[in-house]
């Protein structure tokens, strides 16, 4: 159980172009979503908080307007990068929880972002 | 602002070895401690810790919690090359479940 799934796993884009990626609890409902962001070497960076039906908080320093996030449904949310530029490449992971799930988050495979 | 500090941030070591990753943590509202392993891909969880002393084990895994002294420790017996990978500690500190990570250590075990 407890399984995150994410779409596409790589992406490369020109610069200017919009990227969207997908993520899914494939076998729970997810009440809140997270995305973050890894550079090489680094640890995980949170980016935003989805909750399913109302907007994305976003952490500091992350522009909404440009990491647009939707929660549509329980099970999926998405982040689009829009306008993506080379300093946007990076390795992008979602998490979610369940509404039993306490503070458990668990982790799609990630998507790796490359724009050219 | 919440703080997770872990060490040693890399460790080298060869198969059949213990050893041991710390994580201190300050955090205005715990909840909870959680540790999750990273090869190539996302996060896999190990372990959540709410509760003092109490060991969590799994396999050659185990993992304790102090909040009286705000850290945790990774144990990992008779290492094996399959353990190399980054271990990373986070904390949540509110109630809609934000984890704040540690930079993570990186695990090498040589055959």
């Amino acid at each position: 159980g407890a399984v995150v799934s994410q779409h596409p796993s790589w992406v490369i884009c020109k610069s200017g172009t919009s990227v969207k990626i997908e993520c899914r609890s494939l076998d729970f409902q997810a009440t809140t979503m997270f995305w973050y962001r890894q550079f090489p070497k680094q640890s995980l960076m949170l980016m935003a908080t989805s909750n399913e039906g109302s907007k994305a908080t976003y952490e500091q320093g992350v522009e909404k307007d440009k990491f647009l996030i939707n929660h549509a449904s329980l099970t999926l949310s998405t982040l689009t990068v829009t306008s993506a530029h080379p300093e946007d490449s990076s390795f992008y992971i979602c998490s979610a929880r369940g509404q039993g799930a306490k503070e458990t988050q668990y982790f799609g495979p990630g998507t790796r972002l490359l724009v050219l | 602002e919440d703080k997770v500090v872990q060490s040693p941030l890399s460790l080298v070591v060869h198969e059949g070895d213990t050893v041991t990753l710390n994580c201190s943590y300050e955090v205005t509202n715990f909840r909870s401690l959680l540790w999750y392993k990273q090869e190539k891909k996302a996060p896999t969880f190990l372990f959540m810790l709410t509760s003092s002393g109490i060991e969590k084990k799994s396999g050659r895994l185990s993992s304790i919690l102090d909040k009286k002294e705000l850290f945790s420790i990774l144990n990992i017996t008779a290492t094996q090359t399959g353990d190399s990978a980054v271990y990373l500690c986070a904390v949540v500190g509110t109630s809609y479940g934000k984890l704040t990570f540690g930079q993570g250590t990186i695990l090498t075990v040589h055959p």
